[in-house]
């Protein structure tokens, strides 16, 4: 299909990790970006992955690309109640466009 | 620090008016983007420019049009605003590099 497929919301207890998944459609996209929304703010870049890239780690986020699925998940270490944003997935397709995925909802519970 | 900013975080207005959204990028950014985020949906591209006066369609135009007379300034246009145009509309600035910076965002709600 056309969409970038994330799960809608996600709960984690403090101090575990949590996981995110992004499912996107676009063998030849050239960057794949995690974004961050925090409550009443526009989306900040956390961090990315270049498409030829498997893994890419960042203090307590860990990136991983399975090209062949067409899957990106984001792995936050020892999630902590800051953590509470909606997580965006983005492919950037052809002429650079974005394409942003549905968003997960990330939850902490103490 | 870069910064993009958005003429207001909250607008009501009533079904059938002119709306004007504005958004202003300090980074001499040649890209900007508008956006509208909903539940579920996530972000849908309306439109985006490449350049000063220079506009394309994004993936839902329908009911919207552009306007960028100056590089800083990307203005988002409704010209007739109808109540399914309630939503959060983001925009958004980017050069050449990978990353796109958003502004907060203004919630517009139509009744």
């Amino acid at each position: 299909g056309e969409d970038v497929e994330q799960s809608l919301f996600l709960s984690v207890r403090e101090g575990d990790s949590s996981v995110i998944n992004c499912t996107y459609t676009d063998s030849s996209s050239t960057y794949l970006y995690w974004y961050k929304q925090e409550p009443g703010a526009g989306l900040q870049l956390l961090t990315y992955i270049f498409s030829n890239m498997d893994m890419k780690q960042d203090q307590r986020l860990t990136v991983l690309l399975n090209k062949k699925d067409k899957h990106l998940s984001l792995r936050i270490a020892d999630t902590q109640t800051g953590d509470s944003a909606i997580y965006f997935c983005a492919e950037a397709r052809g002429n650079e466009k974005l394409t942003f995925g549905t968003g997960t909802r990330l939850t902490i519970i103490p | 620090d870069v910064k993009v900013t958005q003429s207001s975080r909250y607008l009501v207005k009533r079904t059938g008016e002119k709306v004007f959204l504005e958004c202003v990028q300090d980074m001499d950014h040649e890209n900007m983007f508008w956006y509208r985020q909903d539940p579920g949906l996530g972000l849908r591209l309306i439109y985006f420019s490449y350049d000063v006066k220079m506009k394309e369609k994004g993936d839902i135009p329908e009911g919207y049009s552009v306007s960028r007379e100056k590089k800083e300034r990307f203005s988002l246009i409704l010209e007739s605003a109808s109540t399914n145009q309630t939503s959060m509309y983001l925009c958004a600035s980017r050069e050449s590099s990978y990353e796109q910076y958003f502004g907060p965002g203004t919630r517009l709600t139509v009744t």
